[in-house]
């Protein structure tokens, strides 16, 4: 099985403004996720697509978030105008059928 | 809302030793549990599961041991060794759900000392 490779390992932004977090390769699985952790905090679900759209998203993923599948093998996470608060690492995931997931690496968000 | 709790943030232990680490859970309708370990700038890594149908799997050094009635998971790792730490990570499952979403406690930092 391929790794989940994300990038950029670290990211800093101006608040305000957009950025997009790829995740890659992603191939002929089903299940994708984003999670985040915040420093010091539990893992957080963001998100699950499935089938090439949205199937659960929680109280975080706000109308500042999106997800995409742009080409069948990237996974983007684009947050539209970033706060503050949304310092943190991201990590995508996929389904690995058996309950477990393979998590990338992860991004590290940082908001200045 | 934490349906998954570890209410130990840290544990140390000496090499050669059992670690146990434990972790609650509220939400009856979970029915599979998993423990992740993460290292520093790393991503989770899947380390040994349980369905709600047993009370114990075994892996080499790795043992989870369930208790439903209590709602209560715990993972033992026997002996210890220096490589072992990290932060373990318990998640939880509910399989009725169409996601497989995740719900995880906030991390127990394990430290073995050589």
């Amino acid at each position: 099985e391929p790794e989940v490779t994300q990038t950029p390992s670290h990211q800093v932004t101006q608040m305000g403004q957009e950025v997009i977090l790829r995740c890659v390769p992603i191939s002929n699985h089903l299940y994708f996720y984003w999670y985040r952790q915040i420093l010091g905090q539990k893992v957080e679900f963001l998100v699950s697509f499935y089938n090439n759209e949205i199937s659960e998203k929680s109280e975080i993923f706000d109308d500042q978030f999106s997800v995409e599948r742009p080409d069948g093998s990237n996974f983007t996470l684009k947050i539209r105008s970033t706060k503050l608060e949304d310092s943190a690492m991201y990590f995508c995931a996929r389904g690995t059928g058996n309950y477990g997931y393979t998590f990338g690496s992860g991004t590290r968000l940082t908001v200045v | 809302d934490q349906q998954v709790k570890q209410n130990s943030p840290s544990l140390s232990v000496q090499e050669g030793r059992i670690s146990i680490l434990n972790c609650d859970y509220t939400n009856s309708m979970f029915d599979y549990f998993l423990w992740y370990k993460k290292y520093p700038a790393e991503g989770p890594t899947f380390l040994i599961s349980i369905s709600s149908i047993k009370d114990k799997n075994e892996d080499g050094r790795f043992t989870v041991f369930l208790n439903k009635s209590a709602k209560h998971l715990s993972l033992h790792i026997v002996p210890s060794q220096p490589g072992d730490s990290a932060v373990y990570f318990c998640a939880a499952i509910n399989s009725g759900g169409s996601n497989y979403k995740l719900t995880f406690g906030k991390g127990t930092l394990l430290t073995v000392n050589p």
